[in-house]
């Protein structure tokens, strides 16, 4: 199983609500990592996860929170986001943050009203 | 980090062979490249990587100059499955490293 899937494939969510975005793998991997992206825009990276534990943090308002529970799941965790937040939030994972290949998840389309 | 220069787009004919150029003056000597695409409405995939040699896989070949300044991505058959953008990255090969990407190629492929 190479695969990632984040869950909801889509969102809706206005300024003041309060929804999660969730990652899972099970290919063993101990690196695991958010990206944004805007429309016609590159990948932007905001954390890295390493062994469960935060190891980058790419200056990501507090609005957006990461959370590892275990090996397996990652959680972006939104709270008052503005509109200018809508894009595509995107999960990957590696063996380690030394590793070759990242997998990537189809990513999550928020929308911010 | 070191910075890489892409083509904004490219075109090729279904079946032809499509080489895709990247420009890393910059590189270090530890930087690795690595090759990654996005097709529409999908996250990235991983496509190729190298140092210093020439590489090969089922997905594409990686021509890498002989200073490191600059490196080539080959498709060697382009199919209409393979419009995408493609990615070219440097990275250092050490924990605690990540992907940044930069503007990419977008790759159109006509039947």
């Amino acid at each position: 199983d190479t695969e990632v899937t984040q869950t909801p494939k889509h969102l809706v969510m206005g300024m003041t609500n309060k929804k999660s975005l969730k990652c899972e793998q099970h290919m063993g991997h101990r690196a695991m990592y958010w990206y944004k992206q805007k429309a016609k825009k590159p990948p932007e990276l905001m954390f890295v996860y390493s062994y469960e534990k935060l190891s980058i943090n790419e200056s990501v308002p507090s609005r957006f929170s990461p959370e590892c529970p275990n090996s397996s799941l990652l959680n972006l965790h939104l709270h008052a986001l503005q509109p200018e937040d809508s894009a595509l939030y995107l999960c990957a994972s590696s063996q380690a943050t030394s590793g070759i290949e990242q997998f990537f998840g189809p990513g999550t389309r928020l929308t911010v009203l | 980090d070191a910075k890489t220069t892409q083509p904004n787009s490219m075109e090729s004919n279904e079946e032809e062979p499509v080489h895709l150029p990247c420009n890393h003056s910059t590189i270090s000597g530890t930087d690795y490249i690595h090759w990654y695409r996005q097709l529409p409405s999908q996250g990235p995939e991983y496509v190729i990587h190298g140092l210093t040699s020439n590489v090969n896989n089922r997905m594409a070949s990686l021509a890498i100059a002989e200073d490191r300044k600059s490196s080539t991505l080959i498709l060697h058959r382009a199919t209409l499955r393979d419009a995408a953008v493609y990615y070219c990255i440097l990275r250092a090969n050490q924990a605690g490293t990540a992907l940044i990407f930069g503007k990419g190629t977008t790759l159109s492929v006509s039947s």
